[in-house]
């Protein structure tokens, strides 16, 4: 069992690009989760999601950012013409249903 | 909206020392984690308690939760520098949707 597979490790963006994070849940998980940690701060809840569906998004920002988690393939977490505060990690968890969540290694993104 | 506070906020005590880190919540839930950060790295899972009085230990740390005081803590046994790292309480808001503490920095001296 690999775990919760997250990509790119470390992503580089400039200002007004587009930034696309990928999460694949560990294998017989069906809930993915996205978290934002900023700089010595705890993780803040983004958005949940189960197959083809968004469950909870109220921690995501209003514009600019996007989930979803399709049928077949990662879940995607996409944010369009990042900010500088953006910058941040971006972990992906995911669990069973009401099961105990795992996270991946994180997405460190830097707008430059 | 929940509030999960956690203190201290850093922490840097000796070898061998025992410590307390306390994690307050602001409203009732029924599963509370707490996670361990090594700097850059991701979360590692080290206690769910589900219920009031619940006690779990491993190793050097032991955990409990007082859920009619909306608190747990996490309880620091002869700390060695291995420890270090910053600690994450998380109180799970339903769904699994977790609310987390600020973290506690924790620096274990030689």
């Amino acid at each position: 069992n690999a775990g919760v597979m997250q990509n790119p490790r470390h992503l580089v963006r400039r200002r007004g690009q587009e930034a696309r994070l990928r999460c694949s849940p560990m294998k017989g998980h069906s809930h993915v989760y996205w978290y934002r940690q900023l700089p010595e701060e705890g993780l803040k809840f983004m958005v949940y999601l189960q197959k083809e569906n968004i469950i909870d998004e109220s921690g995501m920002p209003k514009e600019r950012f996007s989930a979803e988690f399709p049928k077949e393939g990662p879940s995607i977490l996409r944010i369009q013409q990042v900010v500088r505060g953006d910058s941040a990690a971006y972990f992906c968890a995911s669990s069973r249903p009401q099961g105990k969540l795992f996270f991946g290694s994180g997405t460190q993104l830097s707008v430059l | 909206e929940l509030k999960v506070e956690q203190n201290p906020l850093f922490l840097s005590m000796q070898e061998g020392k025992n410590y307390t880190i306390y994690c307050n919540y602001s409203t009732t839930s029924d599963r509370l984690y707490w996670y361990r950060q090594d700097p850059g790295k991701s979360l590692e899972s080290l206690f769910v308690l589900l219920s009031n009085g619940a006690v779990k230990q491993e190793g050097r740390l032991m955990a409990s939760l007082d859920t009619k005081a909306r608190l747990s803590t996490l309880h620091i046994t002869a700390a060695v520098h291995d420890l270090s790292a910053t600690y994450f309480c998380a109180v799970d808001i339903g769904g699994s949707r977790l609310t987390f503490g600020e973290g506690t920095q924790l620096t274990v001296n030689p």
